[in-house]
């Protein structure tokens, strides 16, 4: 089974960096897109960033222009650089596997493996 | 951005119970929605994929229905083990957005 595991969290002021790292043992890493998805404290989830299979990446409108999403495949890694945090980043961080597959003429996207998470803390 | 609506926001049920869970968006979306479960402090877990496809090793009470811009997730005999929180995802475009979930609980 595919198992991930994030790491990098802690405890950053205002305006401060950190970045994430989610590593995979799978050696298909490659042929996956990857995922980002944070949670507030006693908040919903939200999607925060996705680096496809095919190179493209995508931001949520709250981290666009200070989030930067990664991947190392010969690594099996994928990296969030954050930048210019501010206290609404707080929240644990999910990586998320995603899955495409094609069903007769339908094409579906999932997340089906998630890491533990890791979280992030914004404060002074 | 297409916003996703689930109703209603939090539940109460007992165990066998049939439990509906709605997920409205803001522009159709075709079939492309999934939900998740999440339990306190845990990574949410995929169920169901493409409004109604099943994952695999998900249990059979789990489906889902719907296309275009309303889909329910039905639990058909409540197990102790499904009181959670449960969300809707929308991957027709970006940014993928997430309903605000519904929390499930115990009666």
């Amino acid at each position: 089974d595919v198992q991930l595991l994030e790491s990098g969290g802690g405890l950053v002021q205002p305006g401060g960096s950190l970045r994430l790292s989610c590593a995979t043992s799978e050696f298909t890493f490659r042929r996956y897109a990857m995922n980002w998805v944070r949670q507030a404290p006693g908040k919903g989830l939200e999607w925060v960033s996705t680096f496809s299979d095919t190179g493209n990446t995508y931001y949520g409108d709250s981290v666009k222009g200070r989030f930067t999403i990664s991947r190392d495949n010969s690594k099996g890694t994928l990296y969030l650089q954050m930048n210019s945090l501010r206290a609404e980043d707080t929240a644990v961080y999910y990586c998320a596997k995603g899955t495409g597959i094609a069903k007769g003429s339908d094409y579906y996207y999932y997340m089906d493996v998630w890491g533990k998470g890791t979280t992030v803390t914004v404060s002074s | 951005a297409i916003q996703m609506t689930q109703s209603p926001s939090s539940l109460s049920a007992s165990v066998g119970d049939r439990v509906t869970i709605t997920c409205r968006a803001s522009q159709g979306i075709r079939n492309d929605l999934g939900w998740y479960q999440q339990k306190p402090g845990k990574a949410p877990k995929l169920l169901i994929y493409g409004a109604s496809s099943l994952h695999s090793g998900v249990p059979s009470r789990f489906s889902g229905s719907g296309s275009g811009t309303d889909f329910t997730l039905t639990i058909s005999s409540l197990q102790p083990e499904d009181f959670a929180t449960y969300y809707c995802l929308q991957d027709y475009n970006y940014p993928l957005t997430f309903g605000q979930g519904t929390k499930l609980e115990i009666k």
